[in-house]
């Protein structure tokens, strides 16, 4: 089975920190996603990267960036936390075909002080 | 660009009964995959099915079918028998072969299943 690691279930950081959420997958997935999930909204989509060092900007880019310097690694980032950025977010994995489903972590309740 | 419209934010259906989940796509691709996503509470979401454009068979797994209509763009979710284990929240979503494959979710639709 595939599984996909978010480092932490719950965090609290304070307005203005840098937070990185990390989320690892082990099966040598091309696509990883990084999504933000809050009521009413569904899943928005915050970055893509459809292989090692590349990446595509989602619908809400703004205020975060990502690194995937490794093919099972997917970081995201957070360059100064702000309260609006309080959320849960969901780490996606999946091969690089379109008929593949994907495979999401447990994801990680961000409060952000 | 492809849009996933999911228009019953909530749902409940008794034990033992049958529920049906809504969802409509937009898209001028003629070749995609369509799935249905389960989040039970405070867990992990996982695959509950999937659909290609181009099989005209409705997929089923166990207590789970769809009825997939390309022409009215439609894809609902069957669920039989319902248990306790299907509160949930079940997510559509659509994955196109055109471009970078990113897939478009619904806003998901919050189903609660009454013993």
């Amino acid at each position: 089975d595939v599984k996909v690691t978010q480092s932490s279930r719950y965090l609290v950081k304070r307005t203005g920190e840098k937070v990185f959420l990390e989320c690892v997958q082990d099966m040598d997935h091309e696509n990883m996603f990084w999504y933000r999930q809050d009521p009413g909204l569904g899943l928005r989509l915050i970055y893509f990267s459809y292989d090692v060092k590349m990446k595509e900007k989602g619908d809400i880019p703004e205020g975060y960036s990502v690194s995937r310097e490794k093919k099972e690694r997917f970081s995201l980032i957070l360059e100064s936390a702000s309260t609006n950025q309080t959320s849960m977010y969901l780490c996606a994995s999946s091969l690089g075909q379109f008929n593949q489903p994907q495979h999401f972590g447990d994801g990680t309740r961000l409060s952000i002080l | 660009a492809q849009t996933v419209t999911q228009s019953q934010p909530e749902m409940s259906v008794q034990e033992a009964e049958t529920v049906t989940l809504s969802c409509t796509y937009d898209t001028s691709e003629s070749n995609y995959y369509l799935f249905w996503y389960k989040q039970p509470p405070s867990r992990q979401m996982i695959l509950v099915i999937r659909q290609e454009a181009y099989k005209q068979q409705n997929a089923t797994e166990n207590r789970f079918s769809v009825n997939f209509q390309k022409a009215a763009k439609s894809f609902s979710l069957k669920i039989s028998d319902s248990q306790l284990g299907d509160t949930a929240m079940y997510f559509c979503a659509f994955r196109g072969s055109g471009g970078s494959y990113i897939p478009t979710f619904g806003r998901g639709t919050s189903l609660i299943v009454h013993p």
